[in-house]
Protein backbone atom coordinates (compact mmCIF):
# COMPACT_ATOMS: atom_id res chain seq x y z
CA UNK A 1 0.00 0.00 0.00
CA UNK A 2 1.54 3.40 -0.94
CA UNK A 3 2.77 6.35 1.76
CA UNK A 4 2.79 9.72 1.52
CA UNK A 5 6.35 11.64 0.89
CA UNK A 6 7.86 13.66 3.14
CA UNK A 7 11.61 14.64 3.74
CA UNK A 8 13.38 12.87 6.22
CA UNK A 9 13.99 16.06 8.28
CA UNK A 10 13.87 19.67 8.83
CA UNK A 11 15.46 22.51 10.46
CA UNK A 12 16.02 25.76 11.38
CA UNK A 13 17.03 28.39 14.08
CA UNK A 14 14.11 29.66 16.55
CA UNK A 15 11.73 32.41 15.33
CA UNK A 16 12.55 30.82 11.80
CA UNK A 17 9.44 29.51 9.10
CA UNK A 18 9.91 26.24 8.13
CA UNK A 19 7.49 24.01 5.50
CA UNK A 20 7.37 20.45 5.45
CA UNK A 21 5.97 19.07 2.10
CA UNK A 22 3.75 15.94 1.32
CA UNK A 23 3.33 14.57 -2.46
CA UNK A 24 0.16 12.09 -2.87
CA UNK A 25 -0.77 10.01 -6.03
CA UNK A 26 -3.95 10.24 -7.94
CA UNK A 27 -5.76 7.36 -5.36
CA UNK A 28 -4.98 9.97 -2.49
CA UNK A 29 -4.23 13.09 -2.37
CA UNK A 30 -4.47 13.84 -6.14
CA UNK A 31 -8.25 12.97 -6.21
CA UNK A 32 -9.17 15.45 -3.94
CA UNK A 33 -9.25 13.81 -0.12
CA UNK A 34 -8.08 16.04 2.64
CA UNK A 35 -4.48 16.38 4.35
CA UNK A 36 -4.63 16.13 7.89
CA UNK A 37 -1.23 16.75 9.75
CA UNK A 38 -0.06 15.51 13.13
CA UNK A 39 2.77 15.98 15.86
CA UNK A 40 4.53 13.14 17.47
CA UNK A 41 6.74 14.55 20.86
CA UNK A 42 9.30 12.20 21.57
CA UNK A 43 8.12 8.95 23.48
CA UNK A 44 4.16 10.41 23.39
CA UNK A 45 1.33 9.66 21.13
CA UNK A 46 0.71 11.46 17.91
CA UNK A 47 -1.52 14.56 18.40
CA UNK A 48 -3.89 16.31 15.50
CA UNK A 49 -2.01 19.14 14.44
CA UNK A 50 -4.31 20.17 11.04
CA UNK A 51 -7.19 19.14 10.05
CA UNK A 52 -9.30 19.47 6.82
CA UNK A 53 -5.68 20.55 4.87
CA UNK A 54 -5.92 23.77 6.74
CA UNK A 55 -7.92 23.90 9.94
CA UNK A 56 -6.25 23.97 13.55
CA UNK A 57 -7.71 22.38 16.80
CA UNK A 58 -8.70 24.14 19.56
CA UNK A 59 -5.18 24.72 21.46
CA UNK A 60 -2.88 24.46 18.67
CA UNK A 61 -0.95 27.62 17.83
CA UNK A 62 -1.40 29.37 14.83
CA UNK A 63 2.42 29.35 14.40
CA UNK A 64 0.91 26.12 12.61
CA UNK A 65 -0.60 26.55 9.28
CA UNK A 66 -1.52 23.89 6.44
CA UNK A 67 -2.38 24.50 2.52
CA UNK A 68 -3.29 21.88 -0.42
CA UNK A 69 -2.35 21.84 -3.71
CA UNK A 70 -3.07 19.10 -6.79
CA UNK A 71 -0.69 16.27 -5.48
CA UNK A 72 0.69 17.85 -2.47
CA UNK A 73 0.05 19.55 0.43
CA UNK A 74 2.13 21.70 3.24
CA UNK A 75 2.94 22.15 6.77
CA UNK A 76 4.68 25.60 7.55
CA UNK A 77 6.04 26.32 11.14
CA UNK A 78 6.12 30.32 12.06
CA UNK A 79 8.21 31.86 14.43
CA UNK A 80 10.14 28.12 15.61
CA UNK A 81 10.85 27.39 18.68
CA UNK A 82 12.26 24.88 20.61
CA UNK A 83 9.15 23.06 21.80
CA UNK A 84 8.41 22.13 18.62
CA UNK A 85 11.21 19.52 17.97
CA UNK A 86 9.40 16.87 16.97
CA UNK A 87 8.61 14.47 14.23
CA UNK A 88 5.68 15.27 11.77
CA UNK A 89 3.17 13.21 10.16
CA UNK A 90 0.74 13.77 7.19
CA UNK A 91 -2.66 11.55 6.51
CA UNK A 92 -4.86 11.41 4.29
CA UNK A 93 -7.14 8.60 2.30
CA UNK A 94 -6.89 6.70 -0.66
CA UNK A 95 -9.48 4.36 -2.29
CA UNK A 96 -7.35 2.12 -3.98
CA UNK A 97 -7.73 -1.70 -2.38
CA UNK A 98 -11.25 -1.13 -1.18
CA UNK A 99 -10.31 2.30 0.70
CA UNK A 100 -7.64 2.56 3.44
CA UNK A 101 -5.76 5.34 5.67
CA UNK A 102 -2.62 6.47 4.59
CA UNK A 103 0.37 8.32 6.50
CA UNK A 104 3.28 10.18 5.18
CA UNK A 105 6.78 9.09 5.67
CA UNK A 106 7.54 11.37 8.79
CA UNK A 107 9.96 14.62 9.18
CA UNK A 108 12.02 15.18 12.15
CA UNK A 109 11.94 18.86 13.01
CA UNK A 110 15.13 20.14 14.68
CA UNK A 111 15.62 23.39 16.10
CA UNK A 112 19.09 24.59 15.65
CA UNK B 1 -13.14 13.88 28.91
CA UNK B 2 -12.64 11.89 26.04
CA UNK B 3 -9.84 9.51 26.73
CA UNK B 4 -8.70 6.14 24.82
CA UNK B 5 -6.68 3.45 26.70
CA UNK B 6 -4.59 0.94 25.17
CA UNK B 7 -4.40 -2.37 27.20
CA UNK B 8 -2.79 -6.06 26.32
CA UNK B 9 0.78 -5.38 25.04
CA UNK B 10 3.39 -7.94 25.64
CA UNK B 11 6.11 -9.98 24.64
CA UNK B 12 4.32 -13.30 22.19
CA UNK B 13 6.55 -15.57 19.71
CA UNK B 14 6.62 -15.70 16.02
CA UNK B 15 3.02 -17.28 15.64
CA UNK B 16 1.52 -16.34 18.67
CA UNK B 17 -1.23 -14.50 19.52
CA UNK B 18 -2.35 -11.83 21.52
CA UNK B 19 -5.37 -9.71 21.67
CA UNK B 20 -5.05 -5.76 22.30
CA UNK B 21 -7.77 -3.45 23.66
CA UNK B 22 -8.35 0.01 23.82
CA UNK B 23 -11.07 1.26 26.10
CA UNK B 24 -12.79 4.71 25.93
CA UNK B 25 -14.52 6.88 27.71
CA UNK B 26 -16.49 10.03 27.02
CA UNK B 27 -18.09 8.59 24.47
CA UNK B 28 -19.54 5.64 22.26
CA UNK B 29 -17.12 3.81 20.28
CA UNK B 30 -20.14 2.00 18.25
CA UNK B 31 -21.13 5.41 17.33
CA UNK B 32 -17.80 5.70 15.67
CA UNK B 33 -15.45 5.08 13.13
CA UNK B 34 -12.27 3.54 15.17
CA UNK B 35 -8.91 2.88 14.05
CA UNK B 36 -5.58 0.61 15.08
CA UNK B 37 -2.49 2.28 13.87
CA UNK B 38 1.24 0.92 14.85
CA UNK B 39 5.12 2.07 15.13
CA UNK B 40 7.44 0.03 14.64
CA UNK B 41 10.24 0.98 16.62
CA UNK B 42 12.37 4.24 15.33
CA UNK B 43 9.59 4.02 12.32
CA UNK B 44 6.83 5.93 10.71
CA UNK B 45 2.98 5.34 11.57
CA UNK B 46 1.07 2.47 9.58
CA UNK B 47 -2.80 2.35 9.41
CA UNK B 48 -3.86 -1.47 10.64
CA UNK B 49 -7.44 -1.73 10.82
CA UNK B 50 -10.73 0.34 10.73
CA UNK B 51 -14.02 -0.38 12.03
CA UNK B 52 -16.78 1.64 10.77
CA UNK B 53 -19.97 2.26 12.79
CA UNK B 54 -21.93 -0.35 11.09
CA UNK B 55 -19.44 -2.95 11.73
CA UNK B 56 -17.46 -3.24 8.33
CA UNK B 57 -14.29 -3.81 8.50
CA UNK B 58 -10.84 -2.77 6.59
CA UNK B 59 -7.93 -3.71 7.01
CA UNK B 60 -4.01 -2.97 5.52
CA UNK B 61 -2.93 -5.42 3.04
CA UNK B 62 0.14 -6.36 5.55
CA UNK B 63 -2.13 -7.65 8.26
CA UNK B 64 -5.55 -9.01 6.28
CA UNK B 65 -6.34 -12.16 7.32
CA UNK B 66 -4.02 -12.53 10.28
CA UNK B 67 -5.81 -9.35 12.26
CA UNK B 68 -9.58 -8.94 13.53
CA UNK B 69 -10.62 -5.90 14.68
CA UNK B 70 -13.65 -5.81 17.01
CA UNK B 71 -15.71 -3.89 19.79
CA UNK B 72 -17.14 -4.64 22.71
CA UNK B 73 -20.76 -2.52 23.14
CA UNK B 74 -21.54 -3.20 26.54
CA UNK B 75 -17.85 -2.41 27.69
CA UNK B 76 -17.28 0.46 25.20
CA UNK B 77 -14.27 -0.98 24.12
CA UNK B 78 -12.77 -1.91 20.33
CA UNK B 79 -10.07 -5.22 20.68
CA UNK B 80 -7.84 -5.97 18.03
CA UNK B 81 -7.29 -9.94 17.62
CA UNK B 82 -3.67 -10.71 16.24
CA UNK B 83 -2.72 -14.23 15.49
CA UNK B 84 -0.02 -15.60 13.25
CA UNK B 85 2.44 -12.65 14.52
CA UNK B 86 5.61 -11.95 12.90
CA UNK B 87 8.59 -10.01 13.80
CA UNK B 88 7.37 -7.49 11.85
CA UNK B 89 4.68 -7.09 14.02
CA UNK B 90 6.41 -5.82 16.57
CA UNK B 91 5.51 -2.11 17.39
CA UNK B 92 3.50 0.38 19.54
CA UNK B 93 -0.21 -0.12 18.47
CA UNK B 94 -1.93 3.29 18.87
CA UNK B 95 -6.13 2.97 18.53
CA UNK B 96 -7.64 6.53 17.66
CA UNK B 97 -11.15 7.59 16.39
CA UNK B 98 -12.24 8.99 13.37
CA UNK B 99 -13.82 11.70 12.60
CA UNK B 100 -15.05 12.90 8.73
CA UNK B 101 -13.86 15.66 7.01
CA UNK B 102 -15.01 17.24 4.11
CA UNK B 103 -13.56 14.62 2.03
CA UNK B 104 -11.94 11.77 4.04
CA UNK B 105 -11.16 11.22 7.80
CA UNK B 106 -8.59 12.00 10.32
CA UNK B 107 -8.05 11.00 14.17
CA UNK B 108 -8.74 13.30 16.33
CA UNK B 109 -8.64 11.54 19.65
CA UNK B 110 -5.39 8.60 20.00
CA UNK B 111 -4.47 6.71 22.97
CA UNK B 112 -1.09 6.05 24.63
CA UNK B 113 -0.48 3.21 22.69
CA UNK B 114 0.36 -0.35 24.00
CA UNK B 115 3.47 -2.04 22.84
CA UNK B 116 3.63 -5.81 21.13
CA UNK B 117 6.84 -7.60 20.95
CA UNK B 118 7.18 -10.35 18.91
CA UNK B 119 10.65 -12.55 19.53
CA UNK B 120 11.50 -15.93 20.04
Amino acid sequence: QSVLTQPPSVSGAPGQRVTISCTGISSNVGTGYDVHWYQQLPGTAPKLLIYGNRNRPSGVPDRFSGSKSATSASLAISGLQAEDEADYYCQSYDYSLGGFYVFGTGTKVTVL
Amino acid sequence: EVQLVESGGGLVQPGGSLRVSCAASGFTVSSNYMTWVRQAPGKGLEWVSVINSAGGTNYAESVKGRFTISRDNSKNTLSLQMNSLRTEDTAVYYCARDVPAAIGWYFDVWGRGTLVTVSS
